[in-house]
């Protein structure tokens, strides 16, 4: 079955400082692969997303780029705002799946 | 309306008592989708429904939870008999056609449900 490993939080960080949150996948066939946030009291929002190898997806200063090798969808920015703060969800879908399946979610304090 | 809405947002319950949560989806979303996110835990798909067709019931836990959905309106998520493992988060989530590809789902906040 789809399965979805996201890095371990709480992730602390100063602000400017350089973000990864890794995110690695088990699926069949070939999946659509996205982040959600969840800003603190607000629903998920779409981040970005990736719907083949080697797409790269970006929005905010956020990039996640889609290995196939390595099955990995890492969620990397430049320089953390404050703003930033918020739980990331690595998700996927797959095969006659049509639901999306998603990590276990990672807090992201960043700090001024 | 402007996106998916939920409730009640907040509720307690007693054990043994039955709970009904609402969620109205975003107007013209034939996809509509409910998860439960317990504490520190990722969202557990529940139960999707998809225009008129059957819904996909798969992740549902157990017979003490159902759900309804006339056409692509309003659904409601039923939880019968509430244990305290039943507590947690409750999202719901809509889209145009179903998700995947370019087709983004739109969630709601979500109800918290607390079982005492």
């Amino acid at each position: 079955g789809n399965s979805v490993t996201q890095m371990e939080g709480p992730v602390t960080l100063s602000e400017e400082a350089f973000l990864t949150i890794n995110c690695t996948y088990t699926a069949t066939g070939y999946p659509s692969l996205f982040w959600y946030v969840q800003y603190p009291g607000e629903g998920l929002q779409l981040l970005l997303k990736a719907t083949k190898a080697d797409d790269k997806g970006s929005n905010k200063g956020f990039e996640a780029t889609y290995r196939k090798e390595t099955t990995s969808f890492h969620l990397e920015k430049g320089s953390v705002q404050v703003s930033d703060s918020a739980v990331y969800f690595c998700a996927l879908i797959s095969g006659s799946a049509r639901q999306l399946t998603f990590g276990s979610g990672t807090q992201l304090t960043v700090l001024p | 309306g402007a996106g998916v809405s939920q409730s009640p947002s907040n509720k307690v319950t007693e054990k043994g008592k039955d709970v009904e949560l609402r969620c109205d989806p975003i107007s013209g979303h034939t996809a509509l989708y409910w998860y439960r996110q317990r504490l520190g835990q990722g969202l557990e798909f529940l139960i999707y429904f998809q225009g008129n067709s059957a819904p996909d019931k798969s992740g549902l836990p157990s017979d003490r939870f159902s759900a309804e959905r006339t056409g692509e309106s309003v659904s409601t998520l039923t939880i019968q008999r509430t244990q305290q493992e039943d507590s947690a988060v409750y999202l719901c989530a809509s889209s145009l056609s179903p998700a995947g590809g370019g087709t983004e789902a739109f969630f709601g906040q979500g109800t918290r449900l607390t079982v005492v």
